[in-house]
């Protein structure tokens, strides 16, 4: 069983598109998380969502717009897209904020 | 602004040896540290964790933090070619605020094990 199941895998769009990314994790945990990793596998966190309360927004655009309808799950929308957003976005959980577990990751190409 | 640096390498190791892996942080009150090993094209994976001083042993692997110089080591003994991937070091700075308590990681040491 996925832990922390993230989808798509891949994402191929045009400029200007809106796209979304969903996460599920079946850990139990309270707090889940989306990071950003670029080109250079520089891992940064987007935000960080607590009992379905955001807790982390770091200085992301307002494009990108976090939602989770309860705590098993932590979805991103993407508006607008541009070349820059073109990365790897992993979605995470943690069961008290300390260690936490990976999902396998979405591979988006903004063109 | 919070840091964590990591020399990038790459590191080669020949097999059988012990590879070191090195990171300093910035945030004198930090808590807690780990270690996430990256395979090309796959996820993070936690593969150590360490929140007081000194040497913390699971099977091959050795962390080792010292917090007076800001320092977190990871030891790999007898390296395997399947350890081949990139290392990263991340910590969770001092505080009790939501933004506080997040994850920061370096930018990764990779590390190639030669058969």
């Amino acid at each position: 069983d996925t832990a922390v199941s993230q989808t798509p895998k891949y994402l191929v769009t045009q400029m200007g598109n809106d796209k979304s990314i969903k996460c599920e994790q079946n850990l139990g945990h309270d707090t889940m998380y989306w990071y950003k990793q670029d080109s250079k596998k520089f891992l940064k966190i987007m935000f960080s969502y607590n009992n379905k309360e955001l807790i982390i927004n770091e200085t992301v655009p307002n494009r990108f717009s976090p939602k989770s309808p309860d705590k098993a799950h932590l979805n991103l929308h993407i508006n607008s897209l541009e070349l820059g957003d073109s990365a790897v976005y992993f979605c995470a959980s943690s069961p008290q904020g300390d260690i936490q577990y990976f999902g396998a990751g979405t591979r988006l190409s903004v063109l | 602004q919070k840091e964590v640096e990591q020399n990038s390498g790459p590191l080669s190791v020949p097999e059988g040896a012990i590879a070191s892996l090195n990171c300093t942080y910035s945030d004198r009150g930090s808590q807690s540290f780990f270690w996430y090993r990256q395979y090309s094209g796959k996820s993070p994976e936690l593969i150590m964790f360490i929140y007081s001083n000194g040497d913390k042993e699971d099977g091959r692997f050795t962390a080792q933090l010292n917090k007076a110089s800001q320092y977190v080591s990871l030891l790999i003994r007898d390296s395997q070619p399947s350890d081949s991937a990139t290392y990263l070091c991340a910590v969770i700075g001092g505080g009790s605020s939501g933004s506080a308590r997040q994850l920061t990681f370096g930018s990764g040491t990779q590390l190639t094990v030669l058969p």
